[in-house]
């Protein structure tokens, strides 16, 4: 079946810090690969996705995501956080054949001014 | 892009009982969704929904629990029937038109059982 792993479950950081989350995805054919956030208490939002072309994708808010498709993974990265950015994050990847969107488990972010 | 009414926004039920989420879209859509947010957890896939015909369920979901209907491509049910407080979730609506194409959400419905 397919899915998606998000290695870290809560991160915490200072402003200012690098973020790195993880997101690996266990399918062997064609998907989108997508990037969302919801901050507390609101609805889910799009940060950033990747169709195709330069793995290397950039987003709203400093956000930025890259595709290695041979290790099935689509880690988002930004270089300097604040604390705004405390939130939920959500990776999810649509399977091409099925139109299916799954998302992984989340990651909390705090931010600690 | 695709803009998603979905109604109600929130309801508080008794349990035993059922609830039915509505999901209209302003434009004809190939694929629609359904999703389940609980509390403090990540959003699982209820089912797609096809048109004109049954919908397809994810694993641990079933017919009985959770019909759904898709009468065109505009518009779609989802009945959260004999409801229990472990049924408490977002239930969000999501719809794509075709690949290449990011998926849109609608508000959700924010329901609780007592």
């Amino acid at each position: 079946a397919q899915s998606v792993s998000q290695h870290n479950h809560h991160v915490i950081l200072s402003e200012a810090a690098s973020l790195e989350l993880g997101c690996n995805y266990s399918y062997g054919g064609t998907v989108n690969l997508f990037w969302y956030v919801q901050y507390p208490g609101q609805h889910l939002q799009l940060l950033l996705k990747y169709f195709s072309g330069d793995p290397l994708v950039k987003g709203i808010k400093g956000f930025e995501a890259e595709f290695i498709k041979s290790k099935f993974s689509f880690n988002l990265r930004k270089p300097s956080v604040q604390w705004s950015d405390t939130a939920e994050y959500f990776c999810a990847v649509r399977i091409l054949a099925t139109g299916k969107l799954i998302f992984g488990q989340g990651t909390t972010l705090q931010v600690k001014p | 892009s695709a803009v998603i009414s979905q109604k109600p926004s929130r309801d508080i039920c008794q349990r035993g009982t059922s609830l039915t989420i509505q999901c209209q879209v302003d434009s004809q859509v190939t694929m629609m969704f359904w999703y389940r947010q609980q509390p403090g957890q990540s959003l699982t896939l209820i089912a797609t929904a096809n048109q004109g015909s049954e919908a397809t369920y994810e694993s641990g979901f079933v017919i009985d629990k959770f019909p759904i209907s898709r009468p065109n491509l505009t518009f779609s049910t989802l009945t959260v029937s004999n409801m229990s407080p472990e049924d408490s979730s977002i239930y969000l609506c999501s719809v794509t038109d075709r690949v290449n194409t990011e998926a849109f959400f609608g508000q959700g419905t924010r329901l609780t059982v007592v």
